[in-house]
């Protein structure tokens, strides 16, 4: 049982490049959640997605947007990377609850704008 | 101000020692979940709770709603439980967590 994949696990990318974060899940939840980790701050929830074809942003939005065409993939698409988006990336998702359900993470994805 | 503050911030101590970790809250929350990160790892959730109290082996969580408070106990801590320990608050429908900024607990052999 796969949970939560993440890819890649490490990407540097040049200033003004553009790259797609790739977040899948096999368990068929319908809420994902994509966050930024910085240094010393707790994460960050920057867009999530209530099921298919539905999107909504976060409390970081900025400078991302994200796509949600199937209930298993969840990319976070970066245009025009910027050093302020230098951070750590975690994918989550959770069943639509019944009563409150955890959230499964991936192993993140490094990302250096250098 | 953060809307979730964890105390301490960092946290050292010898293997077999009792453990707490704090969290409070200024918000209206519906759960509370704490969360493990292994350096330079993915994080796993270990406890959710909306009241009372919840044991898994050697960690205990508590919370007291009107205090807005929660802890984590480690019970003879071990090597093996370093690692950064999150607090964070579920609110709304959507399972949406505010987040803690982490605590971070070396335990030395």
């Amino acid at each position: 049982n796969a949970g939560v994949t993440q890819t890649p696990k490490f990407r540097i990318l040049k200033i003004g490049q553009s790259m797609t974060l790739q977040c899948a899940q096999d368990m068929n939840h319908n809420y994902m959640y994509w966050y930024r980790q910085d240094p010393g701050m707790g994460l960050k929830l920057i867009y999530y997605s209530v099921g298919a074809g539905i999107t909504d942003k976060g409390e970081v939005p900025n400078g991302y947007n994200v796509s949600r065409s199937t209930t298993e993939d969840f990319p976070l698409r970066l245009e025009l990377a910027a050093p302020s988006q230098t951070s750590v990336y975690f994918c989550a998702s959770s069943p639509r609850n019944r009563g409150h359900q955890p959230q499964h993470f991936g192993d993140g994805t490094r990302l250096s704008i250098l | 101000k953060n809307e979730v503050e964890q105390s301490p911030q960092n946290l050292t101590a010898q293997e077999g020692e009792f453990i707490t970790i704090n969290c409070s809250y200024s918000v209206g929350i519906s759960a509370l979940h704490w969360l493990q990160q292994h350096p330079g790892g993915g994080i796993v959730s270990l406890f959710m709770l909306s009241s009372g109290k919840k044991k898994h082996g050697r960690l205990i969580a508590t919370i007291n709603i009107q205090e807005k408070h929660s802890s984590l106990h480690i019970t003879a801590s071990h090597p093996r439980d370093s690692a950064v320990y999150i607090c964070a608050v579920e609110s709304g429908a959507t399972n949406k967590l505010i987040f803690g900024t982490g605590t971070l607990l070396a335990v030395q052999p």
